[in-house]
């Protein structure tokens, strides 16, 4: 049973490109999580998705943030026009459907240099 | 709002000691709490998941313990080996809030041969 699947594991943009970050969850986890990590701080949440339906988006940055959980296909991050701020590693979890005492389960990370 | 903090920030220990690591947090009304492991430049790696009813939960050298009253609980590491050397990292899923998990900055361990 893979794990959860992130990539790319490291992306590097320029001021103002585009970044996306997919993630694949474990089979049979229909919930998917997207948190940040700055460097030397913990992770904080962004985002909860289930299939086609964003649960609760209350940490995304209100402009240029953007993700997805489409019907088929892996969970999708957007960040438009990055800016250097946005350097920091973007995990994505997933837990199973018992989402009161499911266990998270992360995947490697991506980390996205904005130079 | 859920706030988690864990002290020490960073621990240093000789080999083979047992040491604990401490995780609090300031509102008791959570489903469960999970402690992590995170190695540089890696993901993170589940290590304990302890439901609210439940006191304690072990793993190999590994016990975990909650006190959901005083908001606090505590990963034990029984003889610790350097391959024990990562950043540990605890999460709470508030009842309130259950969208989310909650995490402290973690602490940092380095275990010397």
């Amino acid at each position: 049973n893979a794990g959860v699947m992130q990539n790319p594991r490291h992306l590097v943009r320029r001021r103002g490109q585009e970044a996306r970050l997919r993630c694949s969850p474990m089979k049979g986890h229909s919930h998917v999580y997207w948190y940040r990590q700055l460097p030397e701080e913990g992770l904080k949440f962004m985002v909860y998705l289930q299939k086609e339906n964003i649960i609760d988006e209350s940490g995304m940055p209100k402009e240029r943030f953007s993700a997805e959980f489409p019907k088929e296909g892996p969970s999708i991050l957007r960040i438009q026009q990055v800016v250097r701020g946005d350097s920091a590693a973007y995990f994505c979890a997933s837990s199973p459907p018992d989402w009161r005492t499911g266990e998270l389960f992360f995947g490697e990370g991506s980390r996205l240099t904005v130079l | 709002k859920q706030e988690v903090t864990q002290i020490p920030a960073a621990l240093s220990v000789p080999e083979g000691e047992n040491l604990v690591l401490n995780c609090s947090f300031t509102d008791s009304a959570i489903y469960n709490l999970q402690w992590f492991r995170q190695d540089p430049g890696k993901g993170l790696t589940s290590l304990l998941l302890i439901q609210s009813s439940q006191r304690e939960q072990t793993s190999g050298r590994l016990n975990a313990s909650l006190d959901k009253s005083s908001g606090r609980s505590t990963l034990y590491i029984a003889a610790s080996q350097p391959g024990d050397s990562a950043t540990y990292l605890c999460a709470v899923r508030p009842r309130d809030n259950f969208n989310k998990f909650y995490f402290g900055s973690g602490t940092k361990l380095n275990v010397k041969p």
